[in-house]
């Protein structure tokens, strides 16, 4: 079975500050794939960032960052710099390979303070 | 940038009626999904389609639900009988070939009343 667990129900940052948004994860697959997502109140659900279970570097894409710690099983996701359009919901997500489907996690209300 | 493109953006509809999502997905994709989530809820896997078949489902994914892709571009979620707990936004996701990420719709806000 897979399970995604995020903690941090709602998170504050000062802009321009950085902020880790936590994720943890179980599963029995040996090859899997991690994933955040973000989801503005529009509602829309934006790719931000994948890393796989054997890469060995952590993934970044601009300002995101993935902070994989394979024995931990955890996934952080790092926002470097934040901005006012970083408000939003964040979710974490897990795609084992011996199936299709995503498992989310609960999500983090991420709030940008001026 | 090319996008899946989910239409209506909001449907509201009487309890027992029948509804149609519709979603248009990236062109090359192979995977296709669908995916609900009550409001302040998590996202929950309903499908998934492959080869213009079921390749997954979940529990939530019974007997009132079905998918089609009637042609090459469309994929269609059907609800037979709706409930008031069907209430809830739903996603459309595909994703392309020997990637992992799934790419989601802006998502049919559907309120049953």
């Amino acid at each position: 079975a897979q399970k995604i667990t995020q903690t941090q129900p709602g998170m504050f940052v000062q802009e321009k500050e950085a902020v880790t948004l936590d994720c943890t994860y179980d599963t029995s697959d040996p090859s899997y794939g991690l994933f955040w997502y973000k989801q503005p109140s529009s509602g829309e659900m934006i790719f931000l960032i994948y890393q796989g279970s054997y890469d060995q570097q952590n993934a970044t894409e601009g300002r995101y960052s993935l902070n994989f710690q394979k024995a931990r099983k955890s996934a952080n996701l790092v926002i470097s710099a934040s901005q006012l359009g970083d408000s939003a919901m964040y979710f974490c997500a897990m795609r084992g390979f011996s199936g299709n489907q995503f498992y989310f996690g609960t999500g983090t209300s991420l709030t940008v303070i001026p | 940038e090319p996008e899946v493109t989910q239409t209506p953006s909001h449907q509201v509809t009487q309890m027992g009626q029948e509804v149609i999502l519709r979603c248009v997905p990236i062109s090359n994709h192979l995977y296709f999904y669908w995916y609900r989530q009550i409001l302040g809820q998590k996202v929950e896997f309903l499908v998934s389609f492959y080869n213009n078949e079921i390749s997954e489902k979940s529990e939530i994914f019974d007997d009132q639900f079905s998918v089609e892709r009637p042609d090459g571009s469309n994929f269609t979620l059907k609800i037979r009988s709706t409930k008031l707990e069907d209430s809830a936004m739903y996603f459309c996701a595909s994703s392309p070939p020997r990637q992992p990420e799934a790419f989601f719709g802006q998502g049919t806000r559907l309120t049953v009343v």
